[in-house]
Formats: C-alpha cells, sequence, structure tokens
C-alpha cells in the first residue's frame, strides 16, 4: 500500500498566522491527493481534491500544492474555526485509498 | 442535498459479525461515477479507510482486511451494507460512510455523521 506521512503531527499557531501542512507519498500519486479537515466529535470535511481544487463552499484561505510525492496544505490566515485535525489522503491507487496520520492544529 | 446515515449496533462481542447499513438521499449508485465508501477511525487516531462500492456494483477492500470484510448495494432502497466478521476490541471506533465521487478523481464529498461501535464482551 502506498504511505502517507503529514508532517508535523501536530503545530500551535495564532488566528492570523500562515500555516502549511505538508504530505508525502511512498510513490509517486501525480496529483490524486484530497486534503480533509476533521473538528472534534464531527466527520471529516474535504476541503481540497486533486491536489489544488478547492471544494465548494471552502473558504478561499485554503489551498493545496504539489505533485508526485510531496504536497502542501496551507491557510493564508487561520481562523479561529480552523482549529482542527487535518488529513491528506491519497487516491491514485483506486480504490486502495490511505489516509495520512492527521495534523492538529490547535491555538497558541 | 446529499445526506448519509449510518445505522448499527453501538455494541458486539468479540468474535461476532458487524453489520452496518448506509441509507443515503440526493443521489443514486446507479449513476456513473458515484460511490460510497467506509471509513473508520479508532478513539483518538488516524482515519482508515475501508471499503467501496461504485455504480457498476464493483467492489474494492482493505488490503489488509478483505478477509473480514463485504460491501453491498440495495440501489431500490438506496442503502449500502457493509459487514466485518471476526470483530476484535481493536476494532473499536467510529464508522463513517460517505459518498466518493468518481471524476476522473476520486474523493468523498458528503461524510455521515459516523456510528460508534464498541468491541467488549
Amino acid at each position: 500500500d502506498i504511505q502517507m506521512t503529514q508532517s508535523p503531527s501536530s503545530l500551535s499557531a495564532s488566528v492570523g498566522d500562515r500555516v502549511t501542512i505538508t504530505c508525502r507519498a511512498s510513490q509517486n500519486i501525480i496529483n490524486y491527493l484530497n486534503w480533509y479537515q476533521q473538528k472534534p466529535g464531527t466527520a471529516p470535511n474535504l476541503l481540497i481534491y486533486a491536489a489544488s481544487y478547492l471544494q465548494r463552499g471552502v473558504p478561499s484561505r485554503f489551498s493545496g500544492s504539489g505533485s508526485g510525492t510531496d504536497f502542501t496544505l496551507t491557510i493564508t490566515s487561520l481562523q479561529p474555526e480552523d482549529f482542527a485535525t487535518y488529513y491528506c489522503q491519497q487516491t491514485y491507487k483506486t480504490p486502495t485509498w490511505t489516509f495520512g496520520q492527521g495534523t492538529k492544529v490547535e491555538i497558541k | 442535498q446529499v445526506t448519509l446515515r449510518e445505522s448499527g449496533p453501538a455494541l458486539v462481542k468479540p468474535t461476532q459479525t458487524l453489520t452496518l447499513t448506509c441509507t443515503f438521499s440526493g443521489f443514486s449508485l446507479t449513476t456513473s461515477g458515484m460511490c460510497v465508501s467506509w471509513i473508520r477511525q479508532p478513539p483518538g487516531k488516524a482515519l482508515e479507510w475501508l471499503a467501496l462500492i461504485d455504480w457498476t456494483d464493483d467492489k474494492y477492500y482493505s488490503t489488509s482486511l478483505k478477509t473480514r470484510l463485504t460491501i453491498s448495494k440495495d440501489t431500490s432502497k438506496n442503502q449500502v451494507v457493509f459487514t466485518m466478521t471476526n470483530m476484535d476490541p481493536v476494532d473499536t471506533g467510529t464508522y463513517y460512510c460517505g459518498r466518493a465521487v468518481a471524476h476522473g478523481y476520486y474523493y468523498m464529498d458528503v461524510w455521515g455523521k459516523g456510528t460508534t461501535v464498541t468491541v467488549s464482551s
């Protein structure tokens, strides 16, 4: 199976900060990479699909980039509602999908 | 509006079979590109993909769990049924179903709220 490694596992940031989360695949997944946000006690919510396409209704402060094995999720100006855990997911090896281990964004 | 809802037992005993039902509305599993997938999440841990069924009735399973999993659909009821055999306490967690879209890329755009399953004697 393709392994997905996120870094960091957690981070502390302040409202207004620019936040970057990275996801590395164990092999080339082209751009078959999605990002989800999950808040405690709720289901994940799709933010970005195909590495860089913003899901409808998701604020434009979220963006995704990357291709091949290295990908990035960026939040340009962190808002109070953005404190959550973020997961990347590869869908290249369809459909033996895998998720990263998650990155928890906490309030500094 | 697309919605999905998971239902099933909250508690199962070790070695028993878990059966969960995903009831959905707002789309059809006979429409090209539509799929339903199951994901689980142990308490405090990461998401784990389990299974997927698509509009052609093709079925796919997690490599590590495939001997224990079955997924099927009833298009007349707009339901997907998921079973996992030989349950163990490590299978405790929240189980989600979600719509997966296959339009060149695959992604899960709508999720159910999840159902919590505890495996204990």
